[in-house]
């Protein structure tokens, strides 16, 4: 099976720019989880979808959106962009809800300037 | 709030040696506990994984336990190679909620 992918590798924006990120699951897996990495946080959770409805939020401002397909593929959203949003975004993928079995993604790597 | 601490951030181990990494987490009600190993460019690939109703689990040269009761599992490996160098990352769960440690930089050394 393919696993998780994320598409762009890497993104470059400026200050006040929004950007979509995309991640497709594991063929059968119906759970996207979104994460934000960084050197000083560590590995954040941002928001799952589980059928096209999202499930579970972390604590991230309202500018980090998302959204679920019926094919399971998900976006995610950020707006009105800042500097420390510079981060890697993981996206994991799950055959089920919740926080149990997540395969990553490579992620994508948004610098923010 | 909940938090899981990991211990060491970074250990260095001749090839061949063990290693553990040990977490501590603080939600009681946390009942599975992956391990991930994330290498340079690439996202964590979950490696070994253990539920709230087992003390102990191995896979080839990988072991995690968990002692419930004081709240803390530690991921083992035994004869290191240097493939095994990379970023390890404990995580607690309970239903929809995970917390992640901070990561342990393990290098092994020729």
């Amino acid at each position: 099976k393919a696993g998780v992918t994320q598409t762009p590798r890497y993104l470059i924006k400026t200050r006040g720019q929004q950007v979509t990120l995309s991640c497709s699951p594991i063929s059968g897996h119906r759970s996207v989880s979104w994460y934000q990495q960084t050197p000083g946080q560590g590995l954040q959770f941002l928001f799952e979808y589980f059928s096209e409805t999202q499930r579970n939020k972390g604590n991230f401002p309202g500018r980090f959106s998302g959204r679920q397909f019926s094919n399971s593929r998900s976006e995610m959203n950020v707006s009105t962009l800042e500097l420390g949003d510079s981060a890697l975004y993981l996206c994991a993928s799950s055959p089920l809800q919740g926080a149990s079995e997540q395969y990553f993604g490579p992620g994508t790597r948004l610098t923010v300037t | 709030g909940e938090n899981v601490e990991q211990h060491p951030s970074t250990l260095s181990v001749q090839e061949g040696d063990s290693a553990v990494i040990k977490c501590t987490y603080s939600d009681s009600a946390s009942n599975y506990f992956p391990w991930y190993k994330q290498e340079l460019g690439k996202g964590p690939q979950l490696i070994i994984d253990i539920r709230s109703n087992v003390g102990e689990k191995k896979d080839q040269r990988i072991a995690v336990t968990l002692n419930k009761t004081a709240k803390h599992f530690s991921l083992h490996i035994t004869e290191t190679q240097p493939e095994d160098s990379a970023v390890y990352f404990c995580a607690a769960t309970r239903d929809d909620k995970i917390i992640f440690g901070k990561g342990t930089r393990l290098h092994i050394l020729p």
